[in-house]
C-alpha cells in the first residue's frame, strides 16, 4: 500500500511557495522525505516522529498528523535548486520504508 | 567521509542470464535497503536487511530475486534467468539512525 502524494507535479515560479501532501492507510511511525534530482539519486530531506519532533533541513519544514496518518511538506520561497521529484517514505515498522508515488516539482526563473 | 557505493554503475544483460549487483554501505550502517526504481517511476522496496538478517523480504518480485549481506557489510543482490521488465535502476541504501543514505544506483539493462 503505496502513500499517495499530491499534486503530480507543480510548477513554480522562483519565490513562491508550495506544498506537497502524502497520505498513507497504513498506520504510521514516522515519516521520511527525499528529493531526487534527474539522474541522481533521492536525498534526505527531513524525518517526522511520533510525538512531534522533526530533523532534517533548515530552509524546509513539514507537518505530520499521525491520526489522519498524513505529512505536508512546506517549501517557502522556492529556489531554482528546488527542482526534482519529491518522495515522501512512510515508515510503519520493521523500519521498512514505503515511498509514495512521488511530486515533480520545477521551479522557473 | 566514504558514501554508499554500488557497482557495477552500468550492466548490459542479455534475457536468460544471471547478474549480480554489489552494495557497500557506510561503515557501521547496520541497516540495508534495496530498491528498484523504473524509468520515471517511483521507488519500489525490495528488501531490508538488519545486520546479516532479512526480516522483510515481502518486495522481492519473484523467485529470481535474492540477495544476501555478509559480515554486516556488503550486501549482494542476485537475479537469475533476468527478464526485460528487470531493466531499471537498482539502489541501494543504508542507515543507523533515521536517515537513508542512497548509492549512486546499478542502471540494469536487459537486451
Amino acid at each position: 500500500q503505496q502513500p499517495v502524494q499530491s499534486p503530480q507535479a507543480v510548477i513554480l515560479r522562483e519565490g513562491e511557495d508550495a506544498v506537497i501532501n502524502c497520505s498513507s492507510s497504513k498506520a504510521l511511525y514516522s515519516v521520511h522525505w527525499y528529493r531526487q534530482k534527474h539522474g541522481e539519486a533521492p536525498v534526505f530531506l527531513m524525518i517526522l516522529l511520533k510525538g512531534g519532533e522533526q530533523k532534517g533541513h533548515e530552509k524546509i519544514s513539514a507537518s505530520f498528523n499521525e491520526k489522519k496518518q498524513q505529512s505536508s511538506l512546506y517549501l517557502t520561497a522556492s529556489q531554482l535548486s528546488y527542482s526534482g521529484t519529491y518522495f515522501c517514505g512512510t515508515v510503519g515498522g520493521y523500519q521498512k520504508v514505503t515511498f509514495g508515488t512521488g511530486t515533480k516539482l520545477q521551479v522557473i526563473p | 567521509g566514504a558514501g554508499v557505493s554500488q557497482s557495477p554503475s552500468n550492466k548490459v544483460t542479455e534475457k536468460g542470464k544471471d547478474v549480480e549487483l554489489r552494495c557497500d554501505p557506510i561503515s557501521g550502517h547496520t541497516a540495508l535497503y534495496w530498491y528498484r526504481q523504473s524509468l520515471g517511476q517511483g521507488l519500489e522496496f525490495l528488501i531490508y536487511f538488519q545486520g546479516n538478517s532479512a526480516p522483510d523480504k515481502s518486495g522481492l518480485p519473484s523467485d529470481r530475486f535474492s540477495a544476501e549481506r555478509t559480515g554486516g557489510s556488503v550486501s549482494t543482490l542476485t537475479i537469475q534467468r533476468t527478464q526485460q521488465e528487470d531493466s531499471a535502476v537498482y539502489l541501494c541504501a543504508s542507515t543507523r539512525g533515521y536517515e537513508q543514505y542512497f548509492g549512486p544506483g546499478t542502471r540494469l539493462t536487459v537486451t
